[in-house]
């Protein structure tokens, strides 16, 4: 069965701080790749998604960029935080690598705050 | 206007009750459509998918109505475990490969 591992839990950082959130997959190859945030109390909010190892669509401008350096991990990685980067990221996969529609399954998430 | 549009609720039912869940998408090349569960300061996870014919998942009845670009959930004898936010997603028919997601409707389930 597929799983996927996100880490860290929960990390407080300080403005202007770097900051790097890993994300791997287990039990499936080629999948859609995808990082989310969702502010306190609110919904969704697509960042990044890989299609393919190196391939990386941005949603929105931000302080923020994402790698993908192997079939089976997504990285989302800042060189300044902001206050405003606060929020619990989430990352995704979903199957038929290359195609829309199929279903997404999340990671646990990481919970950020930045002071 | 956005994709996908929920009431935000909060919805406060008693145990037992029945709960109708709505959602407009406003792209008519939309292809795929689902409802996730999403509790509190955890992550989303898929509840069902929705078929154009309708389909029933234990408790859990889903809606589609193309023409009207309307979705819904409907929750039969609620339980306190219930509570959670609902999320209506969409897909479009594009070069894209990402999923739309509402913002969800609140749903507390009360004693």
């Amino acid at each position: 069965s597929q799983t996927i591992h996100q880490w860290p839990a929960t990390l407080v950082q300080p403005v202007g701080s770097p900051l790097s959130l890993e994300c791997t997959v287990e039990g499936t190859s080629n999948p859609n790749l995808y990082w989310y945030r969702q502010a306190a109390g609110r919904g969704l909010q697509l960042l990044f998604y890989s299609v393919g190892i190196g391939q990386i669509s941005s949603e929105v401008p931000q302080n923020l960029s994402a790698s993908r350096p192997q079939d089976r991990q997504f990285i989302l990685s800042s060189k300044k935080l902001l206050l405003s980067d606060s929020g619990f990221y989430l990352c995704a996969w979903s199957a038929l690598a290359g195609t829309s529609g199929s279903r997404e399954f999340f990671g646990p998430g990481t919970r950020l705050t930045v002071l | 206007r956005k994709e996908v549009e929920q009431d935000p609720g909060p919805f406060n039912v008693p145990e037992g009750a029945t709960v109708a869940f709505n959602c407009t998408y406003s792209n008519s090349a939309s292809q795929s459509f689902f409802w996730y569960r999403q509790d509190c300061r955890k992550e989303p996870k898929l509840l069902m998918s929705v078929y154009s014919s309708g389909n029933e998942d234990g408790r859990f009845t889903a809606q589609l109505n193309r023409a009207s670009q309307y979705i819904s959930l409907l929750s039969r004898d609620s339980k306190l475990s219930d509570s959670a936010t609902y999320l209506c997603v969409v897909n479009v028919r594009d070069s894209s490969y990402k999923l739309i997601f509402g913002s969800g409707t609140r749903l507390l389930v009360r004693p």
